[in-house]
């Protein structure tokens, strides 16, 4: 079974700080890739970042950036110098490809940006 | 970037009718697509993969004959909810993989459905 666990329901930060929201995986697939989005209160659901599980470089995307440790199974995001607009719903999700194609996510962090 | 539209983005019907959401892929030929169901203040729960040319492929708890979905060309998946019912009232959101671009995958907008 491939699950997605966010054990953070809910954060907060102040603005100009930094904060790290926490994801872990589970997936019995050798070819994945790992996403966080981020959902405001308008529903849609915005790409922040995306990680090859095949890649060892962690990736970056300007103020964010995940720590992927394969072996733990564990995905985090990190957000540096926190900006109001940040605040949000983020999902950490897996998508795996083998004999079927599911994208999973976990059950959300609410982060808020206090000024 | 790529663009996923979704339609309707609101929509009311009345109990014991059927309403199709449509989920659209702009500029990129998209294989699969997944269907998705939102209630308030939680997570994305996984409905369906839909798959271009062949039958979706239903999650566990997911009633297959309420809610069909239809992925008749590489742009266009649809999903009907069928004989709908005031639980059926919810926030369904479709995704689309873009396997062009290392496999990212575009949200549409997501859609309303309240049953009356």
């Amino acid at each position: 079974a491939q699950t997605v666990t966010q054990s953070q329901p809910e954060m907060s930060v102040q603005e100009a700080e930094t904060v790290t929201l926490s994801c872990t995986y589970d997936t019995s697939e050798s070819n994945y890739y790992l996403f966080w989005y981020k959902q405001p209160p308008s529903r849609q659901m915005i790409l922040v970042i995306r990680q090859e599980a095949y890649k060892q470089q962690n990736a970056t995307e300007n103020r964010f950036s995940v720590n992927f440790q394969k072996a733990a199974k564990s995905f985090s995001l990190k957000i540096s110098d926190s900006q109001l607009g940040d605040t949000a719903m983020y999902f950490c999700a897996s998508f795996t490809q083998g004999g079927s194609e599911k994208l999973v996510f976990g059950k959300g962090t609410k982060l808020t940006v206090n000024p | 970037g790529a663009v996923v539209s979704q339609h309707p983005s609101r929509v009311i019907c009345k109990s014991g009718t059927s309403v199709k959401i449509e989920c659209r892929s702009l500029d990129f030929q998209a294989t699969t697509m997944f269907w998705y169901r939102q209630f308030p203040k939680q997570s994305l729960m996984l409905m369906a993969t839909s798959n271009e040319g062949s039958k979706a492929t239903y999650e566990q708890g997911v009633e297959k004959d309420k809610f069909l979905i239809n992925h008749a060309s590489l742009t266009l998946s649809t999903l009907t909810v069928t004989s709908a019912h005031p639980e059926d009232s919810s926030f369904y959101i479709c995704s689309a993989v873009d396997w062009d671009s290392g496999n990212t995958i575009y949200f549409g907008e997501g859609s309303w459905l309240t049953v009356v």
